[in-house]
C-alpha cells in the first residue's frame, strides 16, 4: 500500500543526545515536510522540501536538522541544540504540482527527552 | 497570511449534523479553504477544500460564504470515530503546498 512510514513511534533520548526520525514515501511525491506537536497545540512547520536535494527552513527550524538524498526519504535530526525537543513529530509529503495542497502525513513519532 | 478563526471546542450528539464554523475575514481571492482533521495521537487527515463554490465529498461537505469570509463544515451523520480535532486553513497563494496548522475545533461526538 502506498503511504508514508514514519520511524520509531516512541523515542527516548537523554540530554544533549542527537537523535534521528525516519520518514520514508512510497507515493513518488516530490515534497515532503515535517512538523511539530505540543500537546493541545496546532502544527508547526520545522522544514519542508520541494524537491530533492533542497530544502528550506519552516517557522521554528532553529536545532533541527534535514537532509533529502532520496525523493522517498526525508530524516529529521533533532540535535542537541534544540531547547526543548520533547513532542509530537509529523511527516507530510505531497505532490508539489498545482494547487491542490493535500498532505499526506504519517502516524507520527513521539520523542521525549529524559 | 490569511488568520483563521475557530471555536476551541464543540459538541455534536451522535446521527446528528456535525456543523463547524469558521471564520477567514482577511482571505485573498485565490486562497483556497482547508479542512483537515486530527484523530487523537495520529497525523491529520485532508477532509475537503474549496476556493468559492460549495463543495462535498463523502466525507463531508464544505459551505463558503458569497464573500468568502467564512466557511462551515458539514458532517451530514456524526458518529463517534468523527471525535477529532478539525483544522481549517487558508493556503497562501504564493508558499507552494505549504499549510499552516492552528489550533482547530476540538469536536466531541457523544452517543
Amino acid at each position: 500500500d502506498g503511504g508514508i512510514t514514519q520511524s520509531p513511534k516512541y523515542l527516548f533520548r537523554k540530554e544533549g543526545q542527537n537523535v534521528t526520525l525516519s520518514c520514508e514515501q512510497n507515493l513518488n511525491h516530490d515534497a515532503m515536510y515535517w512538523y511539530r506537536q505540543d500537546p493541545g497545540q496546532g502544527l508547526r512547520l520545522i522544514y519542508y522540501s520541494q524537491i530533492v536535494n533542497d530544502f528550506q527552513k519552516g517557522d521554528i527550524a532553529e536545532g533541527y536538522s534535514v537532509s533529502r538524498e532520496k525523493k522517498e526519504s526525508f530524516p529529521l535530526t533533532v540535535t542537541s541544540a534544540q531547547k526543548n525537543p520533547t513532542a509530537f513529530y509529523l511527516c507530510a509529503s505531497s505532490t508539489g504540482q498545482g494547487y491542490t495542497g493535500e498532505l499526506f502525513f504519517g502516524e507520527g513519532s513521539r520523542l521525549t527527552v529524559l | 497570511d490569511a488568520k483563521t478563526t475557530q471555536p476551541t471546542s464543540m459538541d455534536c450528539a451522535e446521527g446528528r449534523a456535525a456543523n463547524l464554523p469558521c471564520n477567514h475575514s482577511t482571505i485573498s481571492g485565490n486562497e483556497y479553504v482547508y479542512w483537515y482533521r486530527q484523530i487523537h495521537s495520529q497525523g491529520p487527515q485532508y477532509i475537503i477544500h474549496g476556493l468559492k463554490n460549495n463543495e462535498t465529498n463523502e466525507m463531508a461537505s464544505l459551505i463558503i460564504t458569497e464573500d468568502r469570509k467564512s466557511s462551515t463544515l458539514i458532517l451530514p451523520h456524526a458518529t463517534l470515530r468523527d471525535t477529532a480535532v478539525y483544522y481549517c486553513i487558508v493556503r497562501p497563494n504564493n508558499a507552494g503546498n505549504m499549510l499552516t496548522f492552528g489550533g482547530g475545533t476540538r469536536l466531541m461526538v457523544k452517543p
